[in-house]
């Protein structure tokens, strides 16, 4: 079946550094989605991007869909402690039943 | 106020004992979903339904039954508990899963 694989799975920064965590698919996806998880809590939505190519931001964050729509990536501009939690991509076929990543866990250091 | 609420958030039960673990949404969302989440392993899809008396197997669905006899509940069914369903589950509904998730709080069963 379909699979999404995220990478880093761990990213320790210091304060004000940036930080990209990237989703790759072994098929075409019609959309991907991105969650955030504080420790201890759920998972959150944050967006969703269906256009090949896309580009969308979000105060610090900007998140890409790759042109054959196989990968994504978020990227995070000078982080703080309160970007702190895991980070999960979700990948969609045609039913948007989507497929998690394994997440990438961010850690910033003040 | 719009929202997934789970129970119950935490539950410690022996090997064997049937437990239910409920899902409720008040967003009148076709889609529900359950997850489980393991260190290191994300999200894992355990059953979804895409409508009333519509399931269909997720990723990891042995020793897991759902229903979804109405829109609003989804329950989790573990007919016959064991150590290695010990994990964290999320309930998570969406409006045809056009526009993301929502998920409940989780709850943290544990198997003994």
């Amino acid at each position: 079946g379909q699979q999404v694989m995220q990478i880093p799975q761990y990213q320790h920064v210091q304060e004000g550094e940036d930080f990209t965590t990237y989703c790759n698919s072994s098929t075409t996806l019609s959309n991907i989605q991105w969650y955030k998880q504080r420790p201890g809590g759920h998972p959150v939505f944050l967006i969703q991007l269906v256009k090949s190519g896309e580009v969308k931001k979000q105060k610090r964050l900007t998140f890409q869909f790759g042109e054959a729509k196989k990968n994504s990536s978020l990227h995070i501009t000078a982080t703080q402690t309160t970007d702190v939690g895991t980070y999960f991509c979700a990948g969609g076929g045609g039913s948007y039943i989507p497929t998690f990543g394994r997440g990438t866990s961010l850690i910033v250091h003040p | 106020e719009a929202q997934v609420t789970q129970n119950p958030r935490y539950l410690i039960t022996v090997t064997g004992k049937k437990l239910t673990v409920t899902c409720s949404q008040n967003m009148n969302h076709e889609y529900m979903s359950w997850y489980r989440q393991d260190p290191g392993l994300g999200l894992r899809q355990i059953y979804y339904s895409m409508n009333v008396e519509v399931t269909d197997k997720g990723d990891v669905p042995e020793g897991y039954k759902v229903s979804r006899k109405e829109k609003r509940n989804f329950p989790l069914i573990l007919e016959s508990p064991s150590p290695n369903q010990t994990s964290l589950y999320f309930c998570a509904s969406s409006q045809q899963g056009r526009d993301g998730y929502t998920f409940g709080s989780g709850t943290r069963l544990t198997v003994v």
